[in-house]
């Protein structure tokens, strides 16, 4: 599969715990995003890195979040001192900016449940 | 600040019939267009990317179009089937600074057989 990849599917976690989630993108896609999706509602944009330098932070990621992208390949994204509003869909995305084109490809994304 | 808004928020319709699914944005400084479809508890699967440039996008049952200067989007789903249902979800690349995506709420559809 060359798609997007995201691990784990699923995480329960109990609230005050660190969590960790990987992404892998499509290899040769120079841009990755992570989203965070609640129920009924659109994804939001949480994080951006061109290669392994992280663009932009959007205010909804809290000094709890720290997102990396080693050598430009795999991204993580760690929630410490996790809180039950926490609770949501994490979606990874990547794109290979190229001209006028920058479609981006989304992972299946991980499911976290803080109980 | 960009918004994006889709209507209607549900739609429910029997096998066969064609329908259209609306996207509208506040602010028409935009990069692109891109029409997902989610199934539940799923990722996003890209069904259509429309540049600022062009007015429509098509692929099979599938055409999506932009008006740009109204800030608008249709995604048009012709012959229907129980296969298709799941949420549509429209999203812009805002033309300033860097490039994420501002999506809409989504309409979630129902084909009935």
């Amino acid at each position: 599969d060359t798609g997007v990849s995201q691990d784990p599917r699923h995480k329960i976690t109990k609230r005050g715990q660190n969590v960790t989630f990987r992404c892998d993108p499509i290899s040769e896609h120079n841009r990755l995003y992570w989203y965070r999706q609640t129920l009924g509602q659109g994804p939001e944009f949480l994080t951006y890195f061109q290669n392994e330098a992280q663009l932009e932070k959007s205010r909804l990621l809290s000094d709890r979040f720290s997102a990396e992208r080693p050598k430009g390949s795999f991204s993580t994204l760690e929630i410490q001192r996790t809180e039950q509003g926490d609770s949501a869909m994490y979606l990874c995305a990547s794109s290979l900016v190229s001209g006028m084109n920058t479609e981006a490809f989304f992972g299946q994304g991980t499911r976290l449940t803080v109980v | 600040k960009q918004e994006v808004t889709q209507i209607p928020a549900a739609l429910s319709v029997p096998e066969g019939e064609n329908l259209v699914l609306n996207c509208s944005f506040t602010d028409s400084a935009i990069y692109n267009l891109q029409w997902f479809r989610q199934d539940p508890g799923k990722g996003l699967t890209s069904l259509l990317l429309i540049q600022s440039s062009q007015r429509e996008q098509t692929s099979g049952r599938l055409n999506a179009s932009l008006d740009k200067s109204s800030g608008r989007s249709t995604l048009y789903i012709a012959a229907s089937q129980p296969g298709d249902s799941a949420t549509y979800l429209c999203a812009v690349t805002p033309n300033t600074g860097f490039q994420k995506l501002v999506f809409g709420t989504g309409t979630r559809l129902l084909v009935s057989p």
